[in-house]
């Protein structure tokens, strides 16, 4: 079946800068990716929609400036937590839907600012 | 808008126990239904999907039915095992729009 992957799946950072998680649709073409986060026990919340070649469209209350999205290709999605702060840790999930319009999700990204 | 309203959990089963987690969803035109399911630790697995009315979708044991009349997708299985363990999504897609997830329902299975 279709494999989507994220990487990395832990990651621990200093507070105040910058890291990368990557979202990859490994046997299909994505034109469209979401990034979730879900807190402890919670369910997933949908901070942005990413289409290929455009601009990604953020949820309210998601600031763009702070969670940089770019899909550069129809396999790949990156979100950049830029100046992350321990608030930030949580665990990030990406999602790629296929031609058939069935998503598939990348294992998530265990995110610590410490 | 769009919605799915899911049982709340948690809902805890003795191994070989039958088990019905509920799901109800409100959307306009014709969603495609889906499960997901979250081991602990771990992202997000589809478990199975059904695309139109009366579509079952089946995987691992576990079944579910479109049911358009009273817009649920309940998911079933008949004999749990503690490998079952997890957090289950119902989830909806339409008229590509984004999907929508219900708040998961946890389930434990018990030796």
């Amino acid at each position: 079946g279709a494999v989507v992957s994220q990487h990395p799946s832990w990651v621990i950072c200093k507070s105040g800068t910058s890291v990368k998680i990557e979202c990859r649709s490994l046997d299909f073409q994505a034109t469209t990716m979401f990034w979730y986060r879900q807190f402890p026990k919670q369910s997933l919340m949908l901070m942005a929609t990413s289409n290929e070649g455009s601009k990604a469209t953020y949820e309210q209350g998601v600031e763009k400036d702070k969670f940089l999205i770019n899909h550069a290709s129809l396999t790949l999605s990156t979100l950049t937590v830029t100046s992350a702060h321990p608030e930030d840790s949580s665990f990030y999930i990406c999602s790629a839907r296929d031609h058939q319009d069935t998503i598939y999700f990348g294992e998530g990204s265990w995110l610590t600012v410490v | 808008g769009n919605s799915v309203t899911q049982m709340e959990g948690p809902v805890t089963l003795s191994e070989e126990a039958f088990l019905t987690i509920n799901c109800t969803y409100t959307a306009t035109g014709y969603p495609s239904l889906f499960w997901y399911v979250q081991y602990p630790g771990e992202g997000l697995q589809l478990l199975l999907k059904a695309t139109k009315a009366d579509d079952k979708g089946s995987n691992k044991g576990f079944e579910a039915t479109y049911r358009k009349e009273t817009t649920s997708f309940h998911l079933e299985k008949g004999s749990v095992q503690v490998s079952d363990s997890a957090v289950y999504f119902c989830a909806l897609s339409s008229g590509g729009q984004n999907f929508v997830f219900g708040p998961g329902t946890r389930l434990s299975v018990l030796p």
